[in-house]
């Protein structure tokens, strides 16, 4: 399957725990990645590989994955976290890429 | 500082062919494990891959639009070309490309898009 599956819209309390999910047969084999995306802007990176956070990304975004389903956690969200996020990963075949039809996290 | 920016029409019309240039900075496209990829978005839904050349020149499509696309690279001038073929007002969307790691399989840099309309 190329299929990458989001719920499309999560809510989350100021300060609270959020995890946003991500599933698809090709992430039993492969990490998914994670980008933020804010209203008029491009795509930023957040989580790539088992739990990796490039440079400048605050250590309240984890990633973790088990089985044909990988989540990102924001532990203590905050305003500016208020975004859509997306997953990718290589489809089952590994020769292609794929997305997910991303989230749009609201915090509350 | 790796940058990469996408210039190309903001409008075509219908059966026309795209032409998009992507020009970066920062980073060899010669380099072992590095690509660059091109990514859309309609107005209001989702990223979608469409492809993406490595450093070999080996070069991967997106299964559905396979057959309209086309993406090339000039190491020398440092830019990758995407052209789209039988434009659609359904391929109206923001057009982005990206510095893509093999090995993470991950666009770590994106440029800021680029807006197109597909209207007669």
């Amino acid at each position: 399957s190329s299929e990458l599956t989001q719920d499309p819209a999560v809510s989350v309390a100021l300060g609270q725990t959020v995890r946003i999910t991500c599933q698809g047969d090709s992430l039993r084999n492969y990490y998914a990645t994670w980008y933020q995306q804010k209203p008029g802007q491009a795509p930023v990176l957040v989580i790539y590989g088992k739990n990796n956070r490039p440079s400048g990304i605050p250590d309240r975004f984890s990633g973790s994955s088990s089985g044909n389903t990988a989540s990102l956690t924001i532990t203590g969200a905050q305003a500016e976290d208020e975004a859509d996020y997306h997953c990718s990963s290589r489809d089952s075949s590994g020769y292609h890429l794929v997305f997910g039809g991303g989230t749009k996290l609201t915090v509350l | 500082q790796i940058t990469l920016k996408e210039s190309g029409p903001t409008l075509a019309k219908p059966t026309q062919t795209l032409t998009l240039t992507c020009t970066f900075s920062g980073f060899s496209l010669s380099t072992s494990g590095v690509g660059v990829g091109w990514i859309r978005q309609p107005p209001g839904k989702a990223l979608e891959w469409l492809a993406l050349i490595y450093w070999d020149d080996d070069k991967r499509y997106s299964s559905s639009l396979k057959s309209r696309l086309t993406i090339t690279k000039d190491t020398s001038k440092n830019q990758v070309v995407l052209t789209v073929t039988n434009m659609d007002p359904v391929d109206t969307a923001t057009y982005y490309c990206a510095h893509f790691q093999a090995v993470a399989a991950t666009f770590d840099y994106w440029g800021q898009g680029t807006l197109v309309t597909v209207s007669s």
